[in-house]
């Protein structure tokens, strides 16, 4: 069965610096989704993507974030000056988009900031 | 009010008893709706989506009430391997919104 897959599964990460979390989406699929999940937690929505733009971001993804799709298979987070309250799991998903079609998960980024 | 709320747990029930899981949501126009489970620590992995006629899927059973805006979830003959939490989705014209889950721990 296809999957989302995630890397690296765990980023330990100095305040102030910069991270990159990568995704590769299951390939037939057209939307792409970030979500984070801080220990303890529900799970939150960060950011959607579709059409190589940003089809919808919560509040939490401000200035400090950005995504991208630099090719044809890869979804990119990016956290910049990171923070420590930025430590939590980061999750990638994707769908295909149609109603009722539920979005398919990676097994996450452990990204702890020190 | 929260926008999912589901029943706070945690659940410690015998292996082989019948346990139920509840679940309402805020938003009206909510159009899709599923139950995920989660490992400690893990993804959140898709159980089933639901369905307004209800349906079932071997020993899990789930319920809609778009009126009422409530979403169940039974699970018959529980099994060890059911332990986990269990999170309550919901879909509208915006991306998936979660509840906090309501952890199951099913004991031999």
């Amino acid at each position: 069965e296809p999957e989302v897959t995630q890397t690296p599964s765990h980023q330990v990460t100095q305040m102030g610096q910069e991270v990159i979390l990568r995704c590769v989406p299951i390939s037939n699929h057209l939307y792409f989704y970030w979500y984070r999940q801080i220990l303890g937690q529900k799970v939150e929505f960060l950011v959607s993507f579709y059409n190589n733009e940003i089809s919808e971001k919560s509040e939490i993804f401000d200035d400090q974030f950005s995504v991208e799709r630099p090719d044809g298979s890869n979804f990119t987070l990016k956290i910049r000056s990171t923070k420590l309250e930025d430590s939590a799991m980061y999750f990638c998903a994707s769908s295909s988009g149609l109603l009722g079609q539920p979005q398919h998960f990676g097994d996450g980024t452990r990204l702890s900031i020190l | 009010r929260k926008e999912v709320e589901q029943d706070p747990g945690p659940f410690n029930v015998p292996e082989g008893a019948t346990v139920a899981f509840n679940c309402t949501y805020s938003n009206s126009a909510s159009q899709s709706f599923f139950w995920y489970r989660q490992d400690c620590r893990k993804e959140p992995k898709l159980l089933m989506s639901v369905y307004s006629s209800g349906n079932e899927d071997g020993r899990f059973t789930a319920q809609l009430n778009r009126a009422s805006q409530y979403i169940s979830l039974l699970i018959r003959d529980s099994k060890l391997s059911d332990s986990a939490t269990y999170l309550c989705v919901v879909k509208g014209n915006t991306p998936l919104v979660f509840g906090k889950g309501t952890r199951l721990s099913v004991i031999a």
